[in-house]
């Protein structure tokens, strides 16, 4: 079965530096997506960042980038110059490459930004 | 930049009552699907449509939950007789195409079981 780790329940960060959040994910699959959703307090679920795994290359949206490491399954998010816009629940999701279309997801990730 | 909608963004119901959620997906996409999330756990998968048919479902999606495009805009989701475990975050979202898309998220509908 495939499933999503999040190690890190809550991490904090002061505004300007950058942390990163961890994620791995347990699959037979060679062929797959990753996600990793951004969900602040309104709730609403929106796409930070994806990575395929046939690309070797990390993807990468401006302040934000992933460490794909797809023999350790590993696929952690670096947020560089925190903003406090990004106090957040992150979510890290999974999703392999064929007829099946769900997500799965990790339990999250809590971001603070101190000021 | 389109956006996937939903309504209510919350909504309150007695236990046994039955309760119709609303999306609209964007415009050109084909694929839709339903996630829950209860309070303080993971985003659970429930459902993907398709082509007006379901082409995925979860152990959760049982017979108290059917979907439904009634036109070419929106599409529901009903619950037909609400238990206090049905009290979560329902999210929509829809995609341009299937497993090779994104899936683009609605703001969620609260959905409280009294």
């Amino acid at each position: 079965a495939q499933t999503v780790t999040q190690s890190q329940p809550e991490m904090s960060v002061q505004e300007a530096e950058t942390v990163t959040l961890s994620c791995t994910y347990d699959t037979s699959e060679s062929d797959y997506y990753l996600f990793w959703y951004k969900q602040p307090p309104s709730r609403q679920m929106i796409l930070v960042i994806r990575q395929e795994a046939y690309k070797q290359q990390n993807a990468t949206e401006n302040r934000f980038s992933v460490n794909f490491q797809k023999a350790a399954k590993s696929f952690s998010l670096k947020i560089s110059d925190s903003q406090l816009g990004d106090a957040a629940m992150y979510f890290c999701a999974y999703r392999v490459l064929d007829s099946n279309y769900q997500l799965i997801w990790g339990a999250g990730t809590k971001l603070i930004i101190k000021p | 930049e389109p956006e996937v909608t939903q309504t209510p963004s919350h909504q309150v119901t007695q236990m046994g009552q039955e309760v119709i959620l609303r999306c609209v997906p964007i415009s050109n996409h084909l694929y839709f699907y339903w996630y829950r999330q209860i309070l303080g756990q993971k985003v659970e998968f429930l459902v993907s449509f398709y082509n007006n048919e379901i082409s995925e479902k979860s152990e959760i999606f049982d017979d108290q939950f059917s979907v439904e495009r009634p036109d070419g805009s929106n599409f529901t989701l009903k619950i037909r007789s609400t238990k206090l475990e049905d009290s979560a975050m329902y999210f929509c979202a829809s995609s341009p195409q299937g497993a090779l898309d994104t899936q683009y998220f609605g703001p969620g509908t609260r959905l409280t079981v009294l």
